[in-house]
């Protein structure tokens, strides 16, 4: 059975703490995502990796940063939580290509106080 | 930027009825669409990809056609239950790439 998982399903943080969210797949995908999901506004990309090593941005890159040492790890930075990135963290991964399917995590509901 | 729209008021229908979830979208024009299904507090769940040249695609009590002029995809639930309860996202997928609409959450009543 395919698995993504995430660090915390629920994390406090206060302004200006630097946050880490990790996520794990056990499939062997080339490609891994990292997505926001805010009421209304649907589930935005913030950054997606196609290999080890290399990222790209998505459409709300600005105030994280991301890393991938290891396929099976993707890691998600808040450099200096803001209160504008409490939200729910949505990780997933698909093989490479056109239409692949999207396995996702059950997600990290941060909160910025 | 692509825009893509569902309806973002939830629809309430009793159970047994069929459910029908539109997705529309704008400059954009996607070899594939997916539909995912996303239960409170958990991600999203894949349900049906479908192509640009398919115009249906069933899978059980699932249908999703896919018009590419109207540049719009029907869902289709039918013989709704309790259990198909839950928020429905349709996805543009380019190469690499996901685009999300908000979803619309569906509520079947028994």
């Amino acid at each position: 059975d395919v698995k993504v998982t995430q660090s915390s399903r629920y994390l406090v943080k206060r302004t200006g703490e630097k946050v880490f969210l990790e996520c794990v797949q056990d499939m062997d995908h080339e490609n891994m995502f990292w997505y926001r999901q805010d009421p209304g506004l649907g589930l935005r990309l913030i950054y997606f990796s196609y290999d080890v090593k290399m990222k790209e941005k998505g459409d709300i890159p600005e105030g994280y940063s991301v890393s991938r040492e290891k396929k099976e790890r993707f890691s998600l930075i808040l450099e200096s939580a803001s209160t504008n990135q409490t939200s729910m963290y949505l990780c997933a991964s698909s093989l490479p290509g056109r239409g692949e399917t999207q396995y996702f995590g059950p997600g990290t509901r941060l909160l910025v106080l | 930027s692509q825009k893509i729209e569902q309806n973002s008021e939830a629809l309430n229908i009793q159970e047994g009825k069929t459910a029908t979830l539109t997705c529309n979208y704008t400059n954009y024009s996607p070899a594939y669409l997916q539909w995912y299904r996303q239960d409170p507090g958990r991600g999203p769940v894949f349900l049906l990809l479908i192509r640009e040249n398919e115009k249906e695609k069933r899978k059980e009590r699932l249908k999703v056609t896919f018009d590419t002029t109207l540049k719009q995809s029907l869902f289709h639930i039918t013989a709704s239950q309790p259990a198909d309860s839950a928020t429905y996202l349709c996805a543009l997928a380019g190469f690499n790439k996901f685009y999300f609409g908000s979803g619309t959450k569906l509520n079947v009543k028994p």
